[in-house]
């Protein structure tokens, strides 16, 4: 399975973006990106997912770089109750139904 | 509509003691995944039921853990003789179609916080 590297603690000014990067340079050509939030004593929370186009919803935007090797999650307004950790996932069909999380990136949104 | 709960929120008991975990998973949902939580640290897998059987148990730490969907939607994490070491967060996600489907979202309820004293 593709690891992924994040850095550990990222800071954003409030109303200003946040880009959380995410490398994953073993990825495969049939394995999926997925970001996951947890927000303190909560579950993670879904937040996007993408292949090899770039993927928007209403929660953020997601950028994957042409040769798949990294990614960045773009929160376009951060808000301080986007103050969480972020989960980059590799998935692919050989896992089963198991998401497979490292340390992710403790995101501190600072007024 | 309603997420995917779990009770109790929280669980402290004594060390050698038995333990149950609830998890409710969202309706209709057809596959249920159990994962554990450890301080500073992101959830790791430990079971994954689709329906009524456990398609992967691979992530059981040992034989004093087992969980059960009997009827293929509410399931219970049994923990017996519990260690100390078994404090962690677990949290319980359930999916629509499972079958380790690539793009098939997993939703996770709050977590049920053990302590072992």
């Amino acid at each position: 399975d593709a690891k992924t590297t994040q850095p550990p603690s990222m800071d954003c000014a409030e109303g200003r973006a946040a880009n959380l990067p995410c490398n994953h340079s073993t990825i495969s050509g049939n394995e999926y990106v997925y970001w996951y939030r947890q927000i303190h004593s909560q579950g993670p929370q879904y937040i996007i997912h993408g292949l090899k186009n770039n993927e928007t919803n209403e929660m953020a935007s997601l950028i994957i770089t042409e040769d798949r090797k990294s990614s960045t999650l773009i929160l376009p307004h951060a808000t301080l109750r986007d103050t969480a950790v972020y989960y980059c996932i590799v998935r692919g069909d050989n896992q089963g139904g198991k998401l497979i999380f490292g340390q992710g990136t403790e995101l501190s949104v600072k007024p | 509509g309603a997420g995917v709960s779990q009770t109790p929120s929280n669980k402290v008991t004594e060390k050698g003691k038995y333990v149950e975990l609830r998890c409710d998973p969202i309706s209709g949902h057809t596959a249920l995944y159990w994962y554990r939580q450890s301080l500073g640290q992101g959830p790791e897998f430990l079971i994954y039921f689709q329906g009524t059987g456990a398609a992967d148990d691979s992530g059981l730490p040992n034989d004093r853990f087992f969980a059960v969907r009997p009827e293929g939607s509410v399931s219970t994490l049994k923990i017996q003789r519990t260690e100390r070491g078994d404090s962690a967060v677990y949290l319980c996600a359930s999916s629509l179609v499972g079958g380790g489907a690539i793009t098939d979202t997993q939703y996770f309820g709050p977590g049920t916080r053990l302590t072992v004293l």
